[in-house]
């Protein structure tokens, strides 16, 4: 399975962007970069998803580098509520694969007041 | 109303009981899926359904045994449980394999 590799932790003040980085240097041509948060107690949530391309969202932007071996999670102002552990999971487009989210660590954003 | 949603929210057994975990989905999706986050907080991957049929059945005893009655409901029955089985078990769907899945906000199971 292609892994990703993530910061344990990260801090922000709140109201300034935020910017979780993501390693995946063994990213396959059909696999997408998928992002999920994961609010204390709660499921985890889809952030945003992307193949090639920069993509934007009302929650965030996802930006993946040319070679797609690296992609940024952009939060442009952190909110109290942004508070979470955040994944970046690679998901193939199709095969057994593509019926489930492989989740790692994550990274554990905290948001300063 | 909650797209998915799962039953009970709070579960405490004994070991060696039986019991069911009940989840549905109200958004139309075809693809379901049950996911166990442990004590530390990894989230792992138990069954997938995609039309009421089995496609992942990950490395799971078989005291654990997923139902889905229609495409809206994945019922999980743990048989026998053990105190490892305790951990929170969520439950989601998807429209199809490739689109963004939905979770539920998870029961917390605890076996004593």
């Amino acid at each position: 399975d292609a892994k990703t590799t993530q910061p344990n932790s990260m801090e922000s003040n709140e109201e300034e962007p935020v910017h979780l980085p993501c390693n995946h240097s063994t990213i396959s041509g059909t696999d997408y970069i998928h992002w999920y948060r994961q609010l204390p107690s709660q499921g985890p949530e889809y952030v945003i998803h992307g193949l090639t391309s920069n993509v934007n969202n009302r929650m965030a932007s996802l930006a993946i580098a040319e070679d797609r071996k690296s992609s940024t999670l952009i939060l442009h102002r952190a909110t109290l509520r942004d508070a979470a552990v955040y994944y970046c999971i690679l998901r193939p487009y199709s095969g057994a694969g593509s019926y489930q989210l492989t989740f790692g660590k994550g990274t554990k954003l905290s948001v300063i007041p | 109303d909650t797209a998915v949603s799962q039953t009970p929210k709070y579960l405490v057994t004994q070991m060696g009981n039986d019991k069911s975990i009940k989840c549905e989905q109200n958004l139309g999706h075809d693809t379901m899926y049950w996911y166990k986050q442990d004590s530390k907080k990894f989230l792992k991957i138990m069954f997938s359904y995609n039309n009421k049929e089995l496609i992942i059945n990950e490395t799971v005893p078989n005291r654990f045994s997923p139902k889905s009655p229609d495409k809206a409901h994945l019922n999980l029955h743990i048989n026998s449980l053990e105190l490892g089985d305790s951990a929170v078990y969520f439950c989601a769907s998807s429209q199809d394999p490739h689109e963004k899945l939905f979770f539920g906000s998870g029961t917390q199971l605890s076996v004593l």
